[in-house]
């Protein structure tokens, strides 16, 4: 069973670093045609992507926000990382993971979200 | 970046009736890229169909999806109580990029 879950603080100050842990299971990032998105949500408002990790490496970033995001992995532990940098109460949001696999043989799009981690950003 | 649109922000509709929802595309896009999901209050997001057309495990067969080029569109065949929520068009090829959702209301 494919699961994804999110985890972090769920609050930040200006300024600060923010990291947040998704943890797989269920499917691996080892295997080719895997890929892990992270996504955000500001309360009431619409969903952008940020990036994306794939199984061999490759790293894709929103391009609006790419000089303050960095996704990692770590797949002895089955986990994918996001961090941001100089965060901002606009950066007020619910960061979702999802899984993202190559588009292949009945594949295509985001098919398994975490529930989703609310951070916000306050002094 | 492929910019997305969908329309209407919001539609308001009875159960048992037809629903339409359009998105499109700010230039022409592989329909294999195209996807829509449903995010119910509170939830993450449920993909409902991938590559314009295919319906994802599990999706009731009410669910159908259309299009190619730059229109693209979400049809719910009968609509249930629990179907009156946010729906959200993907693109998910190089750049990932979401419609801004189209609310679905009871009338």
């Amino acid at each position: 069973q494919v699961t994804l879950k999110e985890s972090g603080p769920a609050l930040v100050k200006p300024t600060q670093t923010l990291t947040l842990t998704c943890t797989l299971s269920g499917f691996s990032l080892t295997t080719s045609g895997m890929r892990v998105s992270w996504i955000r949500q500001p309360p009431g408002k619409a969903l952008e992507w940020l990036a994306r990790i794939a199984w061999d490496g490759g790293k894709f970033y929103r391009t609006s926000l790419r000089t303050r995001l960095t996704i990692s992995k770590d797949t002895s532990k089955n986990q994918v990382f996001l961090t941001v940098t100089n965060m901002d109460p606009v950066d007020t949001a619910t960061y979702y993971c999802a899984r993202d696999p190559v588009v292949g043989s009945n594949k295509g799009g985001f098919d398994y979200w975490g529930q989703g981690i609310l951070v916000t950003v306050s002094s | 970046e492929i910019v997305l649109t969908q329309s209407p922000g919001t539609l308001s509709l009875s159960p048992g009736e037809r629903a339409t929802l359009s998105c499109r595309a700010s230039q022409s896009v592989s329909s294999t890229y195209l996807g829509w999901y449903q995010q119910k209050l509170g939830q993450a997001p449920r993909l409902l169909i991938y590559g314009a057309t295919s319906r994802a495990a599990g999706i009731p067969d009410r669910f159908s999806g259309s299009g190619s080029g730059t229109d693209f569109t979400l049809t719910i065949s009968r609509l249930e109580p629990e179907d009156f929520v946010v729906y959200y068009c993907q693109h998910y090829y190089s750049s990932p990029t979401f419609g801004q959702g189209t609310k679905l209301e009871i009338k």
